[in-house]
């Protein structure tokens, strides 16, 4: 079976970095995402990662191991705002996105 | 304007009933998604349709049908309305020409008493 596997909830605090981690075993690999979602809104694209390596967009940056089926997120500098939930998706040989059941993160002053 | 919508937002209705959300995109893209999101469980698929000609079941389609009636519209019905169908439910778009990124409407948050 597919499955995707990631740290149910978080803690950090405001102004530090936290890294939230993503496993995965699906039928084939043509990319991962990463989305964030407040608490009763849809998902929003933060980042996609095909190749191995690290990718940075600003205060976010994501991270992909093919051989492992290992990604991270990482989050800089952290801020309230940022308190929410954060989804793994991988897109499966058949351009399926199969989705993590999300890390919520708390963010503490 | 919101490239992805969906209606009604919320909705409670009672078992039995049928029911019928809607989705309508902006985006030109021809594939389209209906999944629902329970706590702890992250999203599902229930159909998707990569064309107007298009159908497929996806991972929990029981109790649930679709209709495609342009490439802007995908609807979703519960036939029969049972409590364990109330969830959040998302529409969501992509394009294959970018990496199949979804675009997701807000969300339908439907009760079935």
């Amino acid at each position: 079976g597919q499955n995707i596997d990631q740290p149910t909830e978080m803690t950090a605090t405001e102004g530090a970095i936290v890294q939230i981690n993503c496993t995965y075993q699906t039928s084939g690999f043509n990319g991962l995402f990463w989305y964030q979602q407040h608490a009763g809104e849809a998902p929003t694209f933060l980042s996609y990662n095909v190749l191995d390596g690290l990718e940075e967009k600003g205060r976010f940056s994501s991270f992909l191991s093919r051989s492992k089926g290992y990604s991270y997120l990482l989050l800089k500098e952290l801020q309230m705002k940022d308190s929410a939930s954060y989804l793994c998706a991988v897109l499966d040989s058949n351009y399926q996105l199969i989705w993590g059941a999300g890390t919520k993160l708390i963010i503490k002053p | 304007d919101a490239d992805v919508t969906q209606t009604p937002r919320n909705r409670i209705t009672k078992t039995g009933k049928r029911i019928m959300l809607e989705c309508s995109q902006t985006k030109g893209h021809d594939r389209m998604y209906w999944y629902r999101q329970d706590p702890g469980l992250g999203l599902r698929l229930i159909y998707y349709s990569f064309d107007v000609k298009d159908i497929n079941k996806g991972e929990i389609s029981d109790g649930y049908s679709v209709s495609r009636q342009a490439q802007a519209k995908f609807s979703l019905s519960l036939e029969s309305a049972i409590p364990n169908q109330t969830a959040l439910y998302f529409c969501a778009t992509s394009d294959p020409s970018d990496h199949n990124e979804q675009f997701f409407g807000p969300g339908t948050r439907l009760t079935v008493l």
